[in-house]
């Protein structure tokens, strides 16, 4: 079974909807990450918690927002899906103290 | 300046050849270090880390870090077709999240 989880894996929107991407992880990591990835532009961090009380903006958190609603779950929304958020996303959980992250089997959301 | 930097490739090398990967970073007080393999449209893996200078070796993969210089290498020995793939040089700072740099893609021709 996969440590890491991710749904749905692919979607297509519209702009202007609201897209809700979940992550559930079995790992028992309290640390876990959004990301997004675009072509040569690699892995950029959307946002993250290290508890379920503790959330914090990454690098490109405008658009974006997220909800820790257990140890293990972390949700990741777009409250109105614009066409440049189109890309792969991925949640991750980090291990302690080595800071190595686990990464989930990614999104693909499509926003025409 | 991009805090993790890589060449994008495409890295090409013939089956049974070393492959030579190279990341450089800006920020000093970077304290571990981190490959990543990503195959095409999957989620990165991770193949090796680093904290301390010099070599670490698992298998056919070693890992080179050099902190005065501020940069990390890994090295694929016999390389393998199934080791085409992008390599993802990743650096975390101490704060506990990762940068990352865009990647080096990694040819593997039979």
């Amino acid at each position: 079974d996969a440590d890491v989880t991710q749904t749905p894996r692919n979607r297509i929107t519209k702009t202007g909807k609201r897209i809700m991407l979940e992550c559930s992880q079995t790992k028992g990591h309290d640390r876990m990450y959004w990301y997004r990835q675009d072509p040569g532009l690699g892995l950029r961090l959307i946002y993250y918690s290290f508890d379920v009380k503790d959330i914090n903006k990454g690098e490109i958190s405008d658009g974006y927002s997220v909800s820790r609603q257990a140890q293990a779950k972390f949700s990741l929304s777009l409250e109105s899906a614009i066409p440049n958020q189109t890309a792969l996303y991925f949640c991750a959980t980090s291990e302690s103290p080595t800071e190595r992250q686990f990464f989930g089997p990614g999104t693909r959301l499509t926003v025409l | 300046q991009k805090e993790v930097e890589q060449n994008s490739g495409p890295l090409s090398v013939p089956e049974g050849a070393i492959a030579s990967l190279n990341c450089t970073y800006s920020d000093r007080g970077s304290q571990s270090f981190f490959w990543y393999r990503q195959y095409s449209g999957k989620s990165p893996e991770l193949i090796m880390f680093i904290y301390s200078n010099g070599d670490k070796e698992d298998g056919r993969f070693t890992a080179q870090l050099n902190k005065a210089s501020q940069y990390v290498s890994l090295l694929i020995r016999d390389s393998q077709p199934s080791d085409s793939a992008t390599y993802l040089c990743a650096v975390n700072r101490g704060d506990y999240k990762l940068s990352f740099g865009a990647g080096t893609t990694v040819t593997v021709r039979a």
